[in-house]
């Protein structure tokens, strides 16, 4: 089956340093490749998805690239800042029996302190 | 687009007992799935349903049953409940055709006791 890997946690950095966190993937698949974050007390919500290799996603100043040969999609931010406190997925998904199944990794909590 | 919506947002059982959580997904969303998240962090994928057909299953205990309605909304029925379900419960859909966003609802926090 498909699984996902992704940095440690938790992560604690100061505001204005920059972030990396760590994504490697495993499927026998063409997949669709996300990051997801997720608030205290709310549900996980789409940051950015990357439906083709070698190619780059990003928003609100994070951004990760699909690199197809090393299966890896590491999310990357020059400078983080307090309210980016959240846990984060790499997440990835590919069709099956006309559904689509997303798989995460365990998940990686950023705690910026001000 | 009111979002995903799921009720109860809270809930306390007795261990053994029995509960419901709805999921109604967005309009027009026909692509269903259920997670469960322990310990605040794992994502565990439990049941998949597209245009009410059963399309994935994962760690969905045989306790436990979905159901695609013809409205696409879904119910978990929840049985003999064991103190290890204490956890949120997420679903989310997205809509038919290509590689979908999935959308989030706010979750059911489930505790056993």
């Amino acid at each position: 089956g498909d699984s996902v890997t992704q940095t440690e946690g938790p992560v604690t950095l100061s505001e204005g340093t920059s972030l990396t966190v760590n994504c490697s993937y495993e499927t026998k698949q063409y997949p669709t490749l996300f990051w997801y974050v997720q608030y205290p007390g709310e549900g996980p919500q789409l940051l950015f998805k990357v439906p083709k290799a070698n190619e780059k996603g990003s928003s609100r100043g994070f951004e990760a690239t699909y690199n197809k040969e090393a299966t890896s999609f590491h999310l990357q931010k020059a400078s983080v800042q307090e309210s980016d406190s959240a846990v984060y997925y790499c997440a990835l998904t590919h069709s099956w029996n006309m559904g689509y199944k997303l798989t995460f990794g365990t998940g990686t909590s950023l705690l910026v302190d001000p | 687009d009111s979002g995903v919506v799921q009720s109860p947002r809270h809930i306390i059982k007795e261990k053994g007992g029995r509960s419901v959580l709805t999921c109604i997904p967005i309009s027009g969303h026909s692509n269903v799935v259920w997670y469960q998240q322990t310990l605040g962090k794992e994502l565990k994928f439990l049941i998949q349903h597209y245009e009410k057909v059963e399309r994935d299953k994962g760690f969905l205990p045989s306790r436990f049953s979905v159901q695609q309605f013809d409205d696409y909304h879904s119910e978990m029925n929840m049985s003999a409940l064991e103190l290890e379900d204490s956890a949120m419960y997420f679903c989310a859909s997205s809509r038919t055709g290509g590689r979908s966003d999935y959308t989030f609802g706010s979750g059911t926090r489930l505790l056993v006791i």
